[in-house]
């Protein structure tokens, strides 16, 4: 059983479209993550949630609208896509907020044309 | 702010040499992570170091933190090809985990 994953993997889509991605975890953390990954490689937190509140918010731009359901769940909605928005979107999870090793899921590769 | 800064950036090593990977980072933390990432695929924990003087070694990988000086280092012994990946440190403050920019390690041959 994957212990962290995300859907879809690979998103191609046109600029001023709105998508999601999904994130689940079965690790029973408290804490899930939002990390955006550049072309660099650079790895930059956008969001965190603990027991579905939110608890960073990484000066994000508000196209991009996170929701946790349940302490299990993260899903990241972007509306308007911009060209800069393409990246690998990792999802991650810790036990609790503040003991950060992190879980990460695969990856969701969003291509914007 | 936290920032957290890894040298080398890109690293190309023979097998079978020693090096080491820097990262420091500019404000007073007591937990700092290590992550290994294949190209094309996820991050993957190697070392949780969460005390100052802490120690940690995993085959070829030893990874230690001074928290005074703000300085983590992970050594690699004797490389083999296997190794060859990018090695994040990641930093943990006020509930916020830093990644560095990364270490690209080609070993080659």
């Amino acid at each position: 059983d994957t212990a962290v994953s995300q859907t879809p993997k690979y998103l191609v889509t046109q600029m001023g479209n709105d998508k999601s991605i999904k994130c689940e975890q079965n690790l029973g953390h408290d804490t899930m993550y939002w990390y955006k990954q550049d072309s660099k490689k650079f790895l930059k937190i956008m969001f965190s949630y603990n027991n579905k509140e939110l608890i960073i918010n990484e000066t994000v731009p508000n196209r991009f609208s996170p929701k946790s359901p349940d302490k299990a769940h993260l899903n990241l909605h972007i509306n308007s896509l911009e060209l800069g928005d393409s990246a690998v979107y990792f999802c991650a999870s810790s036990l609790t907020y503040d003991t950060g090793e992190l879980f990460f899921g695969e990856g969701s590769r969003l291509t914007v044309l | 702010e936290l920032k957290v800064e890894q040298n080398p950036l890109f690293l190309s090593m023979q097998e079978g040499k020693n090096y080491t990977i820097y990262c420091n980072y500019s404000t007073t933390s007591d937990r700092l992570y290590w992550y290994r990432q294949d190209p094309g695929k996820s991050l993957e924990s190697l070392f949780v170091l969460l005390s100052n003087g802490a120690v940690k070694q995993e085959g070829r990988l030893m990874a230690s933190l001074d928290t005074k000086a703000r300085l983590s280092t992970l050594h690699i012994t004797a490389a083999v090809h296997d190794l060859s990946a990018t090695y994040f440190c990641a930093v943990d403050k006020d509930d916020k985990i830093i990644f560095g920019k990364g270490t690209r390690l080609h070993i080659l041959p």
